[in-house]
């Protein structure tokens, strides 16, 4: 079965310091990677993804994610911190080629930045 | 915003009354899902569509059902409502399935007492 760990509930980050939010992955196979944004009262919206290609991928918002398949991660960073970014973060995994899997997401990491 | 529409936002409702909570797209994507979110467990699938009367049971389909008669509905009903359904379901529309992005509705927030 696939699974999704986001070891940290909760990441604090000071305005203008680099952030970085964690996510490790279990698949059988290869992986399909996305990472989610939620802000309060309202649905999760879509970051960036890894399909394949080059690891590092760059999504909305000035955030990117390195894909690092020895060791199954898939990183959410970014260079400088806005107190805009506070929000929880969701990363979610699914088996490439692997039946009918849906999607998993993590837990998800509350991300707050402090100015 | 994708153009997706729940309804109700919020609903109160007792423990062994139906409940129906209805998602509405307005971008014609084939696949539909709906999701509760839960502290702790992050986003679980309770079931999908993948197309009109084309509907397929989640991670954690026990206890409700669902229906797709047009492409822009997808309904999600709690056919006996328990306290353990109390929960935010979201609404997740996508144009081709599970390697595109999900598009997210704002939620509904149900309480069972």
């Amino acid at each position: 079965a696939q699974s999704v760990a986001q070891p940290e509930d909760q990441v604090n980050v000071a305005e203008g310091n680099p952030l970085t939010v964690k996510c490790t992955y279990s698949v059988s196979g290869n992986p399909y990677l996305f990472w989610y944004v939620q802000y309060p009262n309202r649905g999760l919206q879509f970051l960036l993804k890894y399909i394949t290609g080059d690891n590092l991928v760059k999504g909305s918002y000035g955030f990117e994610a390195e894909f690092n398949k020895s060791q199954t991660s898939f990183h959410l960073k970014k260079p400088s911190a806005l107190v805009s970014d506070s929000a929880l973060y969701f990363c979610a995994v699914r088996a490439v080629n692997f039946g009918n899997e849906k999607l998993t997401f993590g837990t998800g990491t509350r991300l707050t930045i402090i100015p | 915003d994708a153009g997706i529409t729940q309804s109700p936002r919020h609903k109160v409702t007792e423990t062994g009354t139906p409940v129906t909570l209805r998602c509405h797209q307005t971008e014609n994507h084939r696949y539909m899902y709906w999701y509760r979110q839960d502290p702790g467990h992050g986003l679980r699938l309770i079931h999908y569509s993948y197309g009109v009367k084309d509907t397929d049971k989640g991670e954690v389909s026990d206890g409700y059902s669902v229906s797709r008669s047009k492409t822009e509905d997808f309904l999600l009903t709690l056919e006996s409502a328990t306290s353990s359904q109390t929960s935010v379901y979201f609404c997740a529309i996508s144009e081709l399935g599970d390697n595109s992005p999900l598009h997210f509705g704002n939620g509904t927030r149900l309480t069972v007492t």
